[in-house]
């Protein structure tokens, strides 16, 4: 089993679609969670933090269930700009990433 | 501040040459990682320098990788003799602290190309 499962995708959604993508992790002991966004042929950049708590940056929203080992990440009123690759990260003492989803918004 | 920087941005080499990739994190930052994403495939990570120790180089497919970070500062990484299936797309990332709530600042990798 992989460390960090991610949903397949990919997903083609229209201009202001809500959209959540999934992901799931195996290690129990694991420390701190994280989405990171790549665009085509660029380095991953950090999007947002994972809080047990749940927390929210504009559009937004991602979601921890440690008892559940899942994490998840809704974009609401898709942008043309979102379009990318999310990558779910978990890290114990080192990063461990999801094979990514792949995102495409249409107008 | 800069950010990390990766040096060559991209190389094309043959079958059986060396390549050796360089990474300057971000100053002050004592963690270092290098990743890379083979096509089509995930992000995986290689090893982990704290400072200029190995952390954690379970990562390394095989020992024609050697990675090195003297002094602790810059590191490189060389691949002697490289293989077709070593293509790919070489990151590297930094960060000040391990583990809980660091996330990583990424250059912006190095596109290798084994023929």
């Amino acid at each position: 089993r992989k460390e960090v499962e991610q949903d397949p995708g990919p997903f083609n959604v229209p201009e202001g679609a809500t959209v959540a993508f999934n992901c799931t992790y195996s290690n129990s002991a694991s420390q701190s969670f994280f989405w990171y966004r790549q665009d085509c042929r660029k380095e991953p950049k950090l999007l947002m933090s994972v809080y047990s708590s749940g927390n929210e940056d504009g559009r937004f929203t991602a979601q921890l269930n440690r008892a559940s080992q899942y994490i998840s990440l809704l974009i609401r009123d898709s942008k043309l700009s979102d379009s990318a690759t999310y990558l779910c990260v978990v890290t114990n003492n080192d990063m461990r990433f999801g094979a990514g989803t792949r995102l495409t918004v249409k107008p | 501040e800069a950010g990390v920087t990766q040096f060559p941005s991209h190389s094309v080499i043959e079958k059986g040459q060396t390549v050796t990739l360089r990474c300057d994190p971000i100053s002050g930052h004592d963690n270092l990682y290098w990743y890379r994403r083979v096509m089509g495939k995930e992000i995986k990570f290689l090893l982990h320098f704290v400072k200029e120790s190995k952390q954690d180089e379970s990562g390394m497919p095989n020992n024609r990788f050697l990675a090195e970070r003297t002094g602790g500062t810059y590191s490189t990484l060389k691949v002697q003799p490289a293989e077709l299936e070593d293509s790919g797309v070489y990151f590297c990332a930094s960060s000040t602290r391990t583990g809980r709530n660091s996330p990583l600042h990424f250059g912006n990798g190095t596109r290798l190309t084994v023929t």
